[in-house]
């Protein structure tokens, strides 16, 4: 019962580069969200695709980009990592977009040197 | 549009005191509310949610919160601390309908350390 895996669960970047977050999940939610957590912030929500083929911009998307591949899976792109985009990076997944309580994956910790 | 106030970055129990964690928020429609609790190096985990009917609602491990209108507030409580609760716990608003329908609002979350 694996429900929402990232991978991978760390990553060291140099700034620049380039890297995709994967997401999956096994419960056939039809919504899936990218947020990250930064200390004293709370989760800021980056992108949300509320049904598979559509995708929208949440609160801070600024550098990032996404792909809903299938039901499944869910990925989020930074095209050229910047020392500010080190963060905890979750993806949740949720049964419908009204509301539904979300389910988390363990997390992916980035640092960009 | 929605918003979440959490009072108090770090709140310290001792082992079988009362926990009560705070929530406040700004929601222009009835809002839905939820309570998430975080383990070191883990996701978030829902603790339970408010969306319509009975105010005082239950979750898992022991925890219950209360929907007050009138105070536009949240909390979170449980009768006895233990050992396990020490955790970050997050609250979150979301309104069911207008323009940021279904999005989730965070607070900052409260970090409980839990003494023995």
């Amino acid at each position: 019962n694996a429900g929402v895996t990232q991978t991978p669960k760390f990553q060291v970047l140099k700034t620049g580069q380039s890297m995709t977050l994967q997401c999956a999940q096994d419960m056939n939610h039809n919504s899936m969200y990218w947020y990250r957590q930064d200390p004293g912030m709370g989760l800021r929500l980056i992108y949300y695709s509320a049904s598979e083929g559509t995708t929208d911009k949440g609160e801070v998307p600024n550098g990032y980009n996404v792909s809903r591949l299938n039901k499944r899976e869910f990925s989020l792109r930074l095209e050229s990592a910047a020392p500010s985009q080190t963060s905890v990076y979750f993806c949740a997944s949720s049964e419908s977009y009204s509301n539904q309580p979300q389910h988390f994956g363990d997390g992916t910790r980035l640092s960009i040197l | 549009a929605q918003s979440v106030t959490q009072l108090g970055s770090h709140v310290s129990v001792s082992e079988g005191a009362l926990v009560l964690l705070r929530c406040n928020y700004s929601s222009s429609v009835p809002p839905y509310l939820f309570w998430y609790v975080q383990y070191p190096n883990q996701g978030l985990q829902l603790l339970l949610k408010y969306t319509t009917g009975a105010t005082l609602v239950k979750g898992i491990n022991g925890f219950e919160a209360e929907f007050k209108k009138s105070e536009t507030s949240f909390h979170l409580t449980k009768p006895s601390a233990h050992m396990s609760d020490a955790a970050e716990y997050f609250c979150a608003v979301s309104a069911p309908y207008g323009g940021s329908q279904g999005n989730l609002i965070f607070g900052k979350g409260t970090k409980l350390s839990v003494k023995p």
